[in-house]
């Protein structure tokens, strides 16, 4: 079974700063695909970014970036020039390649609160 | 293109009785997955379609059901309901399931038992 794990519950940033938001997994697989997925007060879960694993290099996606070790089981997202609009929960989710595969995992989340 | 629709958007339901939540996919996508939001327990996977039958089901009871139709369209019954199954019941598309595909989330229904 797979488990994701994100360490901060909630956090700040202030506005045009940098923020960066971790998340951690455990998983036996060696290839799987890793998301980032937004939800704003609306709740509308909005796809950030994702990474496949068997790349090395790291996603970005505008002011959105990851930081992927794949040793380390690491995923972590960095936000460059942060907008109120970024204001919303952040969910880590894992999901193995292949058939059979068909359920994200997710973390716990992350509240992130951009300050004007 | 249109998103991923779910209807209701909001409702409340009396103990013991039974919900029916619909989804419709975002246009071509064939597989359409079901997961449950609460504050205490996260998001969890309920169940996954593809081409009406049921792939894969999360560790629910039987009191959670699905079904999709031959247009992609899906519903999830709950049936004698409890007040543990306040939620936010969130449906997601992806054009065949297969992981690599991306999954698209609609804006969910919120449901409140009391």
């Amino acid at each position: 079974a797979q488990t994701v794990t994100q360490s901060q519950p909630e956090m700040s940033v202030q506005e045009a700063e940098t923020v960066t938001l971790s998340c951690t997994y455990d998983t036996s697989e060696n290839n799987y695909y890793l998301f980032w997925y937004k939800q704003p007060p609306s709740r509308q879960m909005i796809l950030v970014i994702r990474q496949e694993a068997y790349k090395q290099q790291n996603a970005t996606e505008n002011r959105f970036s990851v930081n992927f070790q794949k040793a380390a089981k690491s995923f972590s997202l960095k936000i460059s020039d942060s907008q109120l609009g970024d204001t919303a929960m952040y969910f880590c989710a894992f999901i193995p390649s292949g058939a059979g595969s068909y359920q994200l995992t997710f973390g716990k989340g992350t509240k992130l609160s951009v300050i004007p | 293109k249109a998103g991923v629709t779910q209807t209701p958007r909001y409702l409340i339901k009396t103990r013991g009785q039974q919900v029916t939540l619909s989804c419709s996919p975002i246009s071509g996508h064939r597989s359409v997955s079901w997961y449950q939001q609460t504050p205490g327990q996260g998001l969890q996977f309920l169940f996954e379609y593809f081409s009406e039958t049921q792939r894969n089901k999360g560790n629910f009871p039987g009191r959670f059901s699905g079904r999709q139709f031959s247009n992609s369209r899906s519903e999830m019954n709950v049936s004698t309901l409890e007040l543990g199954d306040s939620a936010l019941y969130l449906c997601a598309s992806s054009l065949a399931g297969f992981s690599g595909n991306t999954i698209y989330f609609g804006e969910g229904s919120w449901l409140t038992v009391v």
